[in-house]
C-alpha cells in the first residue's frame, strides 16, 4: 500500500545548528503535504504545510522543501533552540480527500 | 484558536471493561477522527465522522465503535478492552472546505490491565 515513511527516527543536534528531517512518500496522488511538531505529553501541532505545485515554502526559522521527482521531503529549521526538541511528523494527502497518512515520526532533540 | 479538548490526559482499565474516550471540539468542524499512536507505527486511523451520525471505519476500526450525536463532540467506545488496546489516543477535528491540516487534542493515554 502507499505509505509515508522517515529516513532517521532519532536526530541530535547542537543548539544553534540547523535541522534537517527527511521524508519520503510513495503515493504520486498526493498533493498535499503537512508537517507536525509534537512535544512530550501533547498532541500534534501544525507546523507548515506545502502543496505539490510548489518547491519550496518558508515560515518562521523553518523550510519545507518538496522534490517531486524522488517523492521526498524535508523540514528545515534554522537555529535550532532547546524548545524545537519534539517529534516531528509529516503526512501527506489528496486535498480533495481530506484524509491524512502520517509517517513514523522522527525525534529531534537539541543538545545545549 | 481551535481548541480540541479530551476527557482524559490518563486512563486505567481492566480488561473487559467498556470504555468511552470523549472529545470536543469549538470551532465547528465538520470533520472529526480517532487516531492510536504507538511507538514506532506513527498514527493510524481509527475512525471518522464527517457530520452528525456519520461515520466511518479508518484503518483499524476492529474492537473499537463511535458517537457523533452532537456536531462538536465525537466519542470512541471499546466495548471490551483488551492489554492491545494499551495506548495513546488522539483525536482530531478540521473544517471540510478548508485545507486539510487537522487540529489534535492533547491524547488519552489508555492502559488496560
Amino acid at each position: 500500500g502507499e505509505s509515508v515513511g522517515l529516513h532517521l527516527p532519532t536526530l541530535s543536534v547542537q543548539e544553534g545548528d540547523n535541522s534537517i528531517i527527511n521524508c519520503a512518500y510513495s503515493n504520486s496522488a498526493s498533493d498535499y503535504f503537512i508537517w507536525y511538531k509534537q512535544e512530550s505529553g501533547k498532541g500534534p501541532q501544525f507546523i507548515i504545510d506545502i502543496r505539490s505545485n510548489m518547491d519550496k515554502r518558508q515560515g518562521q526559522r523553518v523550510t519545507v522543501l518538496l522534490n517531486k521527482t524522488v517523492k521526498h521531503l524535508s523540514l528545515q529549521i534554522a537555529a535550532t533552540q532547546p524548545g524545537d526538541s519534539a517529534v516531528y511528523f509529516c503526512a501527506e494527502t489528496q486535498v480533495a480527500g481530506n484524509m491524512l497518512t502520517f509517517g513514523g515520526g522522527t525525534r529531534l532533540m537539541v543538545k545545549p | 484558536d481551535v481548541k480540541v479538548t479530551q476527557s482524559s490526559r490518563y486512563l486505567v482499565k481492566r480488561t473487559g471493561e467498556k470504555v468511552f474516550l470523549e472529545c470536543v471540539q469549538d470551532m465547528d468542524h465538520e470533520n472529526m477522527f480517532w487516531y492510536r499512536q504507538d511507538p514506532g507505527l506513527g498514527l493510524r486511523l481509527i475512525y471518522f465522522s464527517y457530520d452528525v451520525k456519520m461515520k466511518e471505519k479508518g484503518d483499524i476500526p476492529e474492537g473499537y465503535s463511535v458517537s457523533r450525536e452532537k456536531k462538536e463532540r465525537f466519542s470512541l467506545i471499546l466495548e471490551s478492552a483488551s492489554t492491545n488496546q494499551t495506548s495513546m489516543y488522539l483525536c482530531a477535528s478540521t473544517r471540510v472546505d478548508s485545507p486539510p491540516e487537522q487540529y489534535f487534542g492533547p491524547g488519552t493515554r489508555l492502559t488496560v490491565t
